[in-house]
């Protein structure tokens, strides 16, 4: 059991847009700043966001990420067949003093 | 360019203590708001946090698996070092170790934390089974 939620799967078509949603509570998502992951089968995850809404250089601009309260939300644009992969939320606990992450959210590009 | 490569046994008993070795280069673990985090993942399931150390020495633990954990650092060989006490088979994953930046606001009478993974190595596997 996470302490991050996320929906397990989400799907959209080609050239959509798709959002994954990740739930927390006031002592993580609502007190400090959410980061998101890419993670493709056999590989090692890549940071997406930081901050909230950050792009680490190199990121496209179709993915972006937004914070209300104690829920982020990342959103993909114009959704390729290549953005198919696992999607994962993260934060630091202040009651936990450690960081969280969601239980991951697979993306399909139907 | 930030690199890290995680190195240790591939398969260990149970009851046995496993220790990883996380070597990095292109940063130092004496700069200011940086940090080296493990990470495991069991096969088919999601990441799992498992300890932090930072620059200035402080520790973090999954309070979960605080028991078994111990981090340390070796600042002058680009090294930190996970062990992990009594494995079970359940504790089968991939770990990951990530260079860290952290950011902490003060606000009031708490602390707001800026904290991501922003560079991560490539995993290494460990199977436990007899």
């Amino acid at each position: 059991q996470s302490v991050l939620t996320q929906p397990p799967s989400v799907s959209a078509a080609p050239g959509q847009k798709v959002t994954i949603s990740c739930s927390g509570s006031s002592s993580n998502i609502g007190s400090n700043s959410v980061s998101w992951y890419q993670q493709f089968p056999g590989a090692a995850p890549k940071l997406l966001i930081h901050d909230n809404t950050k792009r680490p250089s190199g990121i496209p601009d179709r993915f972006s990420g937004s914070k209300s309260g104690t829920s982020s939300t990342l959103g993909i644009t114009g959704l390729q067949t290549g953005d198919e992969a696992h999607y994962y939320c993260a934060t630091w606990d202040s009651s936990l003093l450690a960081g969280v992450f969601g239980g991951g959210t697979k993306l399909t590009v139907l | 360019q930030i690199t890290l490569k995680e190195s240790g046994p591939t398969l260990v008993k149970p009851t046995q203590t496993l220790t990883l070795t996380c070597t990095f280069f292109g940063f130092s673990l004496s700069t200011s708001g940086v940090g080296v985090t493990w990470i495991r993942q069991p096969p088919g399931k999601a990441l799992e946090w498992l300890t932090v150390i930072y620059w200035n020495d402080d520790e973090r633990y999954s309070p979960a698996l605080k028991s078994r954990l111990t981090i340390t650092k070796d600042t002058s060989k680009n090294q930190v070092v996970l062990s992990m006490t009594d494995m079970d088979p359940v504790d089968t994953a991939t770990y990951y170790c990530a260079h860290t930046t952290v950011t902490r606001i003060s606000s009031g009478s708490y602390y707001y934390y800026y904290y991501y993974m922003d560079v991560w190595g490539k995993g290494t596997t460990v199977t436990v089974s007899s």
